[in-house]
């Protein structure tokens, strides 16, 4: 099947610094890709929708300034925490779509531990 | 609006056990209807998807059929290996455009040998 990669696995920081994470769709254009947020013993949580080109759709209580989102080509979206603080700590789970009906293929996570 | 109800866990059960684990949706139209797997410590596998009423899908061993009566997604599997403990995730998708899957809260499975 389609591979998508995060990078990085898994980062630990400080409060107040920022954080980039990196999603890849490795072998096919992914048009859309989503992020979710999983805590622990819990379900994914949409973040946002983000198309190629145009700027990400955000769900309801999620914070746009806080958690920028950016999918400048085909194959990579990326997404920073600003001002990164420990309730941000948590698993970052980025899908992507190559179009209508296709398959997500989702990525490994990210799991960031903010100090 | 769209939701995805599935059992409560952790389920446990002993090697070559039957398994079932329930879901069951709420949506408007025909959505498709998935399960997804998550190992320890990993992203989530597409384990197996229906997307029209009636459809089974299958894969490594489990199986699941889309109950439009019923709006159920049940999984299950024969004969459960200990390789099988993960975590399960029923979702479901309206495909009318490029829409994000919408999760159950997963269930954790622990197969004992």
């Amino acid at each position: 099947g389609a591979v998508v990669s995060q990078h990085p696995s898994r980062v630990i920081c400080k409060s107040g610094t920022s954080v980039k994470i990196e999603c890849r769709s490795l072998d096919f254009q992914a048009t859309t890709m989503f992020w979710y947020r999983q805590f622990p013993k819990q379900s994914l949580m949409l973040m946002a929708t983000s198309n190629e080109g145009s700027k990400a759709t955000y769900e309801q209580g999620v914070e746009k300034d806080k958690f920028l989102i950016n999918h400048a080509s085909l194959t990579l979206s990326t997404l920073t925490v600003t001002s990164a603080h420990p309730e941000d700590s948590s698993f970052y789970i980025c899908s992507a779509s190559g179009g209508a009906g296709e398959t997500q293929y989702f990525g490994p996570g990210t799991r960031l531990l903010v100090l | 609006g769209n939701s995805v109800t599935q059992m409560e866990g952790p389920v446990t059960l002993s090697e070559e056990a039957f398994l079932t684990i329930n879901c069951t949706y709420t949506a408007t139209g025909y959505p498709s209807l998935f399960w997804y797997v998550q190992y320890p410590g990993e992203g989530l596998q597409l384990l197996l998807k229906a997307t029209k009423a009636d459809d089974k899908g299958s894969n490594k061993g489990f199986e699941a059929t889309y109950r439009k009566e019923t709006t159920s997604f049940h999984l299950e599997k024969g004969s459960v290996q200990v390789s099988d403990s993960a975590v399960y995730f029923c979702a479901l998708r309206k495909d009318s455009g490029n829409t994000p899957l919408v999760f159950g809260k997963g269930t954790r499975l622990s197969v004992i040998a």
